[in-house]
């Protein structure tokens, strides 16, 4: 298996703009997460979902955030509008036991400007 | 959430000997806890785990150590070589709320010298 994918590697987009982070977890992984990186707060949960349904999305930090998982090999997550305190590394994960033993995409460094 | 962080954030050994990162959680209802390492341009990678009711666990050339009276875990790495290089994570959570929010510490840079 490749591992959990994810693309883009790295965004660069204006402030204002949509950004669509894309995710496509290990086949058979019934559990998807999102997570943000920053050298400020760290790895954050985002969103998780299991078997396709999002279980908590407590971690989005505003409206301007949305995360879709239309089937069960790929999740999207979505700026609308992006700002400059966006910018970070958006990690994908997904498990097939929950929490223990996630594994992570390669990131999606995003810098909005 | 509750937090959790890190003594050292940084570390530097020599090739051969022992690495022992550290790491204080501050919620007494946590009940799991997972060490990832994470290596440049990489995401975070599972390393091991334990559950409260354990005190020590051993992998290969790793052991974690978890003291709950004073609520504090540690990663010890024996022999470290140049690719252990990389931050460390810890992560708690309590099983009993909801399942999948882990808590992440802000990580401890590990550096491997020759």
């Amino acid at each position: 298996d490749a591992g959990v994918i994810q693309s883009p590697r790295h965004e660069v987009t204006e402030m204002g703009q949509e950004v669509t982070l894309r995710c496509k977890p290990i086949s058979g992984h019934d559990y998807l997460f999102w997570y943000r990186q920053t050298m400020m707060r760290g790895l954050e949960l985002l969103i998780y979902f299991n078997n396709n349904v999002p279980i908590d999305d407590s971690g989005m930090p505003e409206d301007r955030f949305s995360a879709k998982m239309p089937n069960a090999s790929f999740s999207t997550l979505k700026i609308q509008p992006s700002e400059p305190r966006d910018s970070a590394v958006y990690f994908c994960a997904s498990s097939l036991r929950g929490l223990a033993e996630a594994f992570f995409g390669q990131g999606t460094r995003l810098t909005v400007v | 959430g509750e937090s959790v962080g890190l003594h050292l954030p940084t570390l530097s050994v020599q090739e051969g000997d022992n690495s022992i990162i550290n790491c204080a959680y501050s919620n007494s209802a946590s009940d799991y806890f997972i060490w990832y390492k994470q290596e440049s341009g990489k995401g975070p990678q599972f390393i091991i785990d334990i559950r409260s009711n354990m005190d020590k666990r051993q992998g290969q050339r790793v052991t974690v150590l978890l003291n709950k009276t004073v609520k504090h875990l540690s990663l010890q790495i024996a022999a470290t070589q140049p690719g252990d290089s990389a931050v460390y994570f810890c992560a708690e959570t309590d099983r009993g709320s909801t399942l999948g929010r882990l808590y992440f510490g802000r990580g401890t840079q590990l550096t491997v010298w020759p």
